[in-house]
């Protein structure tokens, strides 16, 4: 979506290598988020940020940390991958916490983990 | 812990037919989300909904919120093909956005 890229869009890990995705946006939005979504269990939020090195866990945090160093990027490093981490990846951005426009999402990445 | 649910997760339709999607959601949050989703796409946002009572419309899609009964409701009027998608509600709990596990939505000429 115009204004917010995730790279790479697709990608194939083996079990127990680091990977990073990366959000890149463009908006200046303070707030950027992390989410996976998995059949049957519509979005889960893994991390989230508030600003630049402000960052919190969500509701699926293990296995996962996330670095800001930059308004424009937000980058999720799965530490070591697993099987069950296979999945497709959601940055999302918004102006606000209490949004009244909802979050801007990015295309996806798909994360295989083999 | 906030819970969202949506129902029916799987709603097979024929054109000109009118149905409800409903998302259920556990707590006393006023901001509610609705998004859309076409196969292999991100998600798009269709409707905020935040008080209640609030009702949004846009062409043959019309959401409400009851913050009482912690209901939103999503009514397609006359369906078409081009409403087939997923649809998820999300409700917005201090930082973080919790989301129905979405509703496929197959509309048959």
């Amino acid at each position: 979506d115009a204004g917010i890229t995730q790279s790479p869009r697709h990608k194939v890990t083996e079990t127990g290598t680091p990977v990073t995705l990366r959000c890149h946006q463009t908006e200046n939005h303070r707030y950027m988020y992390w989410y996976r979504q998995d059949p049957g269990h519509g979005l889960r939020l893994i991390h989230y940020s508030y600003g630049v090195k402000d960052t919190d866990k969500g509701e699926v945090s293990d296995g996962y940390s996330v670095s800001r160093s930059k308004t424009e990027d937000f980058l999720l490093t799965l530490e070591s991958a697993t099987s069950s981490q296979t999945s497709v990846y959601f940055c999302a951005i918004s102006e606000g916490q209490a949004t009244f426009y909802g979050y801007t999402f990015g295309s996806g990445t798909r994360l295989t983990v083999v | 812990e906030l819970k969202v649910e949506q129902n029916p997760l799987f709603l097979s339709m024929q054109e000109g037919k009118n149905y409800t999607i409903y998302c259920n959601y556990s707590t006393t949050s006023d901001r509610l989300y609705w998004y859309r989703q076409d196969p292999g796409k991100s998600l798009e946002s269709l409707f905020v909904l935040l008080s209640n009572g609030a009702v949004k419309q846009e062409g043959r899609l019309m959401a409400s919120l009851d913050t009482k009964a912690r209901l939103s409701t999503l009514h397609i009027t006359a369906a078409v093909h081009d409403l087939s998608a997923t649809y998820f509600c999300a409700v917005d709990d201090n930082y973080d956005m919790r989301f129905g596990a979405g509703t496929r939505l197959t509309v048959k000429p």
